[in-house]
């Protein structure tokens, strides 16, 4: 089974500089990668998904993630940050095809500061 | 989320009383997940569905139980309460399953006291 590690649990910033959002993953040989965003009292939303092809992958809200298969990363970057991407962050993977739901991790809370 | 609703959105029980949670979706999708979200543990899959009358176990499936006797419904049961089961539950659903696709509802919040 998959297993996903958040390293950090919160990370703070700054408004309008750069982050990155750790996460790691079990080895398998195929993985499908996920990032979802929780806004206060709301249901997870998609931010961006790795499935195959290109490493680098762009999402919703100039968000993007770059898989090292080598590392077993998918870290979730951004170059500037906004006050409203304050939330709470979640990595999560599934081991290709399969009707069982995906692994999440523990989550990131990134409070951006003014 | 458009498709998908949960109820009740809060729910406040006592130990030991049944409780059961409803998953409605207006998209016919196939498969069908059941989560609970927890500080500090992310969220956990409970069970899941991958079709009217298919369900699986998922992680944290002890003292849960769930049925889905037609594709729009998914429903979660928690036959004798516990304060252990005090949590956020979200429903997703997904049309072609393998992780991917993912439609999460708004949540129910449940206290047991």
């Amino acid at each position: 089974a998959q297993s996903v590690t958040q390293l950090d649990s919160q990370v703070p910033v700054f408004e309008e500089a750069p982050v990155e959002l750790r996460c790691n993953y079990s080895s398998s040989v195929s993985v499908y990668l996920f990032w979802y965003v929780q806004y206060p009292n709301q249901g997870l939303q998609l931010l961006l998904k790795y499935l195959s092809g290109s490493t680098l992958v762009k999402g919703i809200n100039g968000f993007e993630a770059e898989f090292n298969k080598s590392q077993t990363s998918f870290h979730l970057r951004k170059p500037s940050v906004h006050i409203s991407d304050t939330a709470e962050y979640f990595c999560a993977a599934h081991s290709g095809g399969g009707a069982d739901g995906l692994t999440f991790g523990k989550g990131t809370h990134l409070i951006i500061q003014p | 989320d458009a498709g998908i609703t949960q109820s009740p959105r809060h729910k406040v029980t006592e130990t030991g009383t049944p409780v059961t949670l409803r998953c409605h979706q207006t998209e016919n999708h196939r498969y069908m997940y059941w989560y609970r979200q927890d500080p500090g543990h992310g969220l956990r899959l409970i069970h899941y569905s991958y079709g009217v009358k298919d369900t699986d176990k998922g992680e944290v499936s002890d003292g849960y139980s769930v049925s889905r006797s037609k594709t729009e419904d998914f429903l979660l049961t928690l036959e004798s309460a516990t304060s252990s089961q005090t949590s956020v539950y979200f429903c997703a659903i997904s049309e072609i399953g393998g992780g991917y696709g993912y439609t999460f509802g708004s949540g129910t919040r449940l206290t047991v006291v």
